[in-house]
């Protein structure tokens, strides 16, 4: 049980295009979600943290109007990285949580986005 | 703030030389500590929560512990496919209603055949 998918796996795009990264939970109903980035050799940085149906809210530092996130669904989120630039590349990963494990985070595979 | 630090960075051993990963914390307010395992290009693998010091938990080779300051991941009697980087994370009574996680930067094992 506690299964996160991601897709796609890896994706190229060309600077100034959009991207789409879904994630979906597979077993259980994922009241909130979250978004990393993650550099090599370096650990997960939070990007934002979506409710069901509700605004994502962003860390600091995060820019609202280039990562747009939608959580359409109990089940579904997405990440779009809008005007895709070089620096944008980097591994993407989404956790879910649950309503009834409250505590743990369940991750999907990553995305790999390579900005060219 | 949450914070998480771990040690070593990095850690060869040979198979079958057990070992410990350390992580020590500071929080205000512990809701529950995780570790994570994370394979090379993959998401982090749940492994453990522990919630209050005193908590211990094994899976297979593995043993977590917490104390009030501390986490220790014991490694028993190792092999090559226990190789990957272990993250711990805390959560806080700070995260709120979110519960968000606060992670180390992690220790990358790895176990020579």
């Amino acid at each position: 049980g506690a299964v996160v998918s991601q897709h796609p796996s890896w994706v190229i795009c060309k600077s100034g295009t959009s991207v789409k990264i879904e994630c979906r939970s597979l077993d259980f109903q994922a009241t909130t979600m979250f978004w990393y980035r993650q550099f090599p050799k370096q650990s997960l940085m939070l990007m934002a943290t979506s409710n069901e149906g509700s605004k994502a809210t962003y860390e600091q530092g995060v820019e609202k109007d280039k990562f747009l996130i939608n959580h359409a669904s109990l089940t579904l989120s997405t990440l779009t990285v809008t005007s895709a630039h070089p620096e944008d590349s980097s591994f993407y990963i989404c956790s879910a949580r649950g309503a009834v494990s409250w505590a743990e985070q369940y991750f999907g595979p990553g995305t790999r986005l390579t900005v060219t | 703030e949450d914070q998480v630090t771990q040690s070593p960075e990095a850690l060869r051993l040979q198979e079958g030389e057990s070992s410990s990963l350390n992580c020590s914390y500071t929080v205000s307010g512990l809701r529950g500590l995780f570790w994570y395992r994370q394979d090379p290009g993959k998401g982090p693998e749940f492994l453990f929560t522990l919630y209050s010091a005193g908590e211990e938990k094994e899976k297979e080779r593995l043993k977590a512990t917490l104390t009030k300051k501390e986490s220790f991941l014991h490694i028993t009697a190792p092999k090559p496919e226990d190789s990957a980087t272990y993250l711990c994370a805390v959560q806080g009574i700070s995260s709120g209603s979110a519960r968000q996680l606060t992670f180390g930067s992690g220790t990358q094992l790895t176990v020579l055949p």
